[in-house]
């Protein structure tokens, strides 16, 4: 069975520094995608980046970048540069086939 | 595009009482995909749709549960004879042959 793992239930990040939201997840394939979504308190999930297991090349959107390492299964996203509206709650997902495994989340509090 | 639309946004029913849900996916989505999300939880697959054939149906979805996507456009999720442990967000989203998901904003169903 797929699992993702999200150790920090809460984070916070004083207003234009970096963060960095943990996540890994077991799985026995190869060929796979990684995501990190974003859930404001409006509910509605909102896709931050996505990385294909088979690229090499850590994904970058703008102020998000991800710290992909296959061997060890590990997944996480760097906030550069914080905003106040970066607060949310953060999932990270897994998808094979077509379904999408996600983490318990990771509750993110911007301090001005 | 007006994004994953989904109706209504907020349910309070009585136990025991049946419940509908609708989702209008994105123009030309063909992937159709229900999730169920509780507080403090990910959100988890109950089924998919590619076109109108709903191909994949998680153990969750009991025999309650029923949904539909009548010519590959809106889907439906009805819950039959609802119990407390129906409360949550139902979370709707759609794809066209991509690897990521768009999110609707979700039903909230509350059973009392």
């Amino acid at each position: 069975a797929q699992t993702v793992t999200q150790s920090q239930p809460e984070m916070s990040v004083q207003e234009a520094e970096t963060v960095t939201l943990s996540c890994t997840y077991d799985t026995s394939e190869s060929d796979y995608y990684l995501f990190w979504y974003k859930q404001p308190p409006s509910r509605q999930m909102i896709l931050v980046i996505r990385q294909e297991a088979y690229k090499q090349q850590n994904a970058t959107e703008n102020r998000f970048s991800v710290n992909f390492q296959k061997a060890a299964k590990s997944f996480s996203l760097k906030i550069s540069d914080s905003q106040l509206g970066d607060a949310a709650m953060y999932f990270c997902a897994y998808k094979r086939g077509n379904q999408f495994y996600f983490g318990t989340g990771t509750s993110l509090t911007v301090i001005p | 595009d007006t994004g994953v639309s989904q109706n209504p946004r907020h349910k309070i029913t009585k136990r025991g009482q049946n419940v509908t849900f609708r989702c209008d996916p994105i123009s030309e989505h063909n992937r159709l995909y229900w999730y169920r999300q509780t507080l403090g939880q990910g959100p988890e697959f109950l089924t998919y749709f590619q076109n109108e054939a709903q191909l994949e149906k998680s153990r969750l979805l009991s025999d309650r549960f029923s949904a539909e996507r009548p010519k590959g456009s809106f889907s439906t999720l009805e819950i039959q004879r609802t119990e407390q442990g129906d409360s949550a967000m139902y979370l709707c989203a759609s794809s066209r042959d991509t690897a990521e998901a768009f999110f609707g904003q979700g039903t909230r169903l509350t059973v009392v």
